[in-house]
């Protein structure tokens, strides 16, 4: 059985930009959650998708945005970029989100220069 | 919010010695988890363990939910046991808090 995928795994990208990560999660998963790790800050949830909508929400700005297709995969994106934006980008799933065991992906490694 | 504080935040080991890692959180949860967050970032899951005592091999886990901790205990320590150990708690609504990580080296 597949993991959670993640693409791309690493990118760089110029302050102002935005930028498009994927996540496509375990089969049958239907929750997908996001989250941020930074050096200072550690590991932070940004927000999690159940069937195509969002149920939970972390403390980041609008500029953070995320999507849940109909079969599950999850986009998130990040507009404007700014320095402080570099960080891994780490996505989730699990069965029904609450009270499941949590998947990880590998990752997507993203630096903003 | 909930708070989730891991104890020690270092942790050097010679090979074959046993630890004892820590995770205390201040409220009720839905969900407890272990990772060991490898040096590629991924996060493996090691125990789902919202209560009671799982093992796994050489690594354990229990969870005393009414006294809000959990324990890691980790016997017969390898290099490759090297990495970050996380807990996670879930409050609810499929939102992971995460402690600080507990950095373990373990030396041939």
């Amino acid at each position: 059985k597949a993991g959670v995928t993640q693409t791309p795994r690493y990118l760089i990208k110029t302050r102002g930009q935005q930028v498009t990560l994927s996540c496509s999660p375990i089969s049958g998963h239907r929750s997908v959650s996001w989250y941020q790790q930074t050096p200072g800050q550690g590991l932070q949830f940004l927000f999690e998708y159940f069937s195509e909508t969002q149920r939970n929400k972390g403390n980041f700005p609008g500029r953070f945005s995320g999507r849940q297709f109909s079969n599950s995969r999850s986009e998130m994106n990040v507009s404007t970029l700014e320095l402080g934006d570099s960080a891994l980008y780490l996505c989730a799933s699990s069965q029904q989100g609450s009270g499941n065991t949590i998947y990880f992906g590998e990752g997507s490694w993203l630096t903003v220069v | 919010g909930i708070q989730v504080e891991q104890s020690p935040p270092d942790l050097i080991l010679q090979e074959g010695a046993n630890s004892t890692l820590r995770c205390n959180f201040s409220d009720s949860v839905n969900n407890l988890q272990w990772f060991h967050q490898n040096p590629w970032g991924q996060l493996i899951n090691l125990f789902y363990i919202p209560s009671g005592t799982k093992q796994n091999g050489r690594l354990s886990a229990t969870t005393v939910a009414t006294e809000r901790y959990s324990l890691l205990y980790i016997s017969s320590s390898q290099t490759t046991d090297s990495g970050v150990y996380f807990c996670a708690v879930e409050p609810g609504g499929g939102k992971l808090i995460f402690g600080q990580g507990t950095e373990l080296s373990v030396k041939p």
